[in-house]
């Protein structure tokens, strides 16, 4: 079966600019995270969708973040403005429900955003 | 609190040695513990997911154990190969609604020839 798609792969961008990435989650999955791993660190949760409504949001910076999953399919994160500690790998994971001990989580590549 | 904490940081090996690494965990209510294999740049991809009455689980040459009482984790590379070399991390799932995860900081394997 397909992964979980992300793109860019990489992008570079300068402090104060706009940027945006998207994730196609695995088909079917209906619960959807972006996670923000700082190098040498585990991933943290930014958002969290269950088909198209949020989870939970509690460590999204309101002030700079935006997520959205319309359709409760594809989703993109949006950074506005970005700052340098904004600098990070960010993952995409899905998974087909909440809950279950079995349940598998599968990610993406992730997006390498350097902020200079 | 909780936390999931992993040890060590870093870890050299030769070829065709084995280790463990180690995972500690405060998460509360438990419902499930993960080790996941992050190759560099790229995403972490899942090799065991244990639940509370599982003590130990196999996969291929990674060998997971639980101690619930303890709350800490080990997994085992046997026999490593170079494209073991990655980073480890332990992830903890919580039984609340919804789905909670927690994760360790990882330890960065190298195996070297």
């Amino acid at each position: 079966e397909a992964g979980v798609a992300q793109s860019p792969r990489y992008k570079i961008i300068e402090k104060r600019q706009s940027v945006a990435f998207w994730c196609n989650p695995i088909s079917g999955h209906a619960t959807l995270y972006w996670y923000q791993q700082i190098l040498g660190q585990g991933p943290k949760l930014l958002i969290q969708f269950q088909n198209n409504g949020v989870v939970d949001d509690s460590q999204l910076p309101k002030d700079r973040f935006s997520a959205e999953r319309l359709k409760g399919v594809d989703s993109t994160l949006k950074i506005q403005p970005a700052k340098l500690e904004d600098s990070a790998v960010y993952l995409c994971a899905s998974s087909l429900a909440p809950g279950g001990d079995s349940e598998k989580l599968f990610f993406g590549s992730g997006t390498q955003l350097s902020v200079l | 609190k909780n936390q999931v904490e992993q040890s060590p940081q870093s870890l050299i090996i030769l070829e065709g040695k084995n280790c463990t690494l180690q995972c500690n965990y405060t998460v509360s209510p438990f419902s499930n513990l993960r080790w996941y294999k992050q190759d560099t740049g790229r995403g972490p991809v899942s090799l065991t997911i244990m639940t509370f009455s599982e003590n130990t689980k196999s996969n291929g040459r990674y060998t997971a154990t639980l101690d619930a009482d303890t709350k800490q984790s080990s997994l085992h590379i046997t026999a490593s190969q170079l494209s073991d070399s990655a980073s480890y991390i332990c992830v903890v799932s919580v039984t609340n609604t919804g789905n909670q995860f927690y994760f360790g900081t990882g330890t960065s394997l190298t195996v070297i020839p």
